[in-house]
């Protein structure tokens, strides 16, 4: 079975501060995804990453950053955490783009007050 | 420009009924489509999908129907299930993007 995890399910950060998310999966996937999920707009693209240290802007790229140093690790970064970022966050990995299947990771609430 | 739309927030239905889940998209070039359910805090898990090639696809209890022409597809559920209650997200891609255009969810409650 594929698994995909999340470094954490709740997290409370401050406005300004620097926020890590990370992601791992195990199934020697290419491509990481981070979206996030927001009530009444459905789950958003935010990076993903088709390749180590390879990465494409998705539709909301403002306000982060990604990091992939390795296949099985896919990070997101808010380097500037604000209120609007209040967000359940999201990872995903699949084998091929576009016409496979992703696998989605628990998700962190991530709560900027 | 919301490019895969799902009108309906909410649907309730009785169980062994059947569910029926609409999803609108406005890009011709998507050629393949998913739907996935979400369960509260959980992450999405896949459930069917289907390739722009064909009108449906079935999968035991799970129908996906493509309109090409009214660039609209629904899932069909039946019988609906009380296990089923959940988000349902609709989702597309076009081959020369790799990106999933995803809706904004509909929420299904299968009464028992």
């Amino acid at each position: 079975d594929v698994k995909v995890t999340q470094s954490s399910r709740y997290l409370v950060k401050r406005t300004g501060e620097k926020v890590f998310l990370e992601c791992v999966q195990d199934m020697d996937h290419e491509n990481m995804f981070w979206y996030r999920q927001d009530p009444g707009l459905g789950l958003r693209l935010i990076y993903f990453s088709y390749d180590v240290k390879m990465k494409e802007k998705g539709d909301i790229p403002e306000g982060y950053s990604v990091s992939r140093e390795k296949k099985e690790r896919f990070s997101l970064i808010l380097e500037s955490a604000s209120t609007n970022q209040t967000s359940m966050y999201l990872c995903a990995s699949s084998l091929a783009l576009g016409w496979d299947e992703q696998y989605f990771g628990p998700g962190t609430r991530l709560t900027v007050t | 420009d919301q490019q895969v739309k799902q009108n309906s927030p909410s649907l309730s239905v009785q169980e062994g009924r059947i569910s029926i889940l609409n999803c609108d998209y406005t890009n011709s070039m998507f050629d393949y489509f998913l739907w996935y359910k979400k369960y509260p805090a959980e992450g999405p898990t896949f459930l069917i999908s289907i390739s722009s090639i064909k009108d449906k696809n079935e999968d035991g209890r799970f129908t996906v129907f493509l309109n090409k022409s009214a660039k609209h597809l629904s899932l069909h559920i039946v019988p609906s299930q009380p296990g089923d209650s959940a988000v349902y997200f609709c989702a597309a891609s076009s081959g020369n993007t790799g990106k999933l255009i995803f809706g904004q969810g509909t929420t299904l409650q299968v009464k028992p």
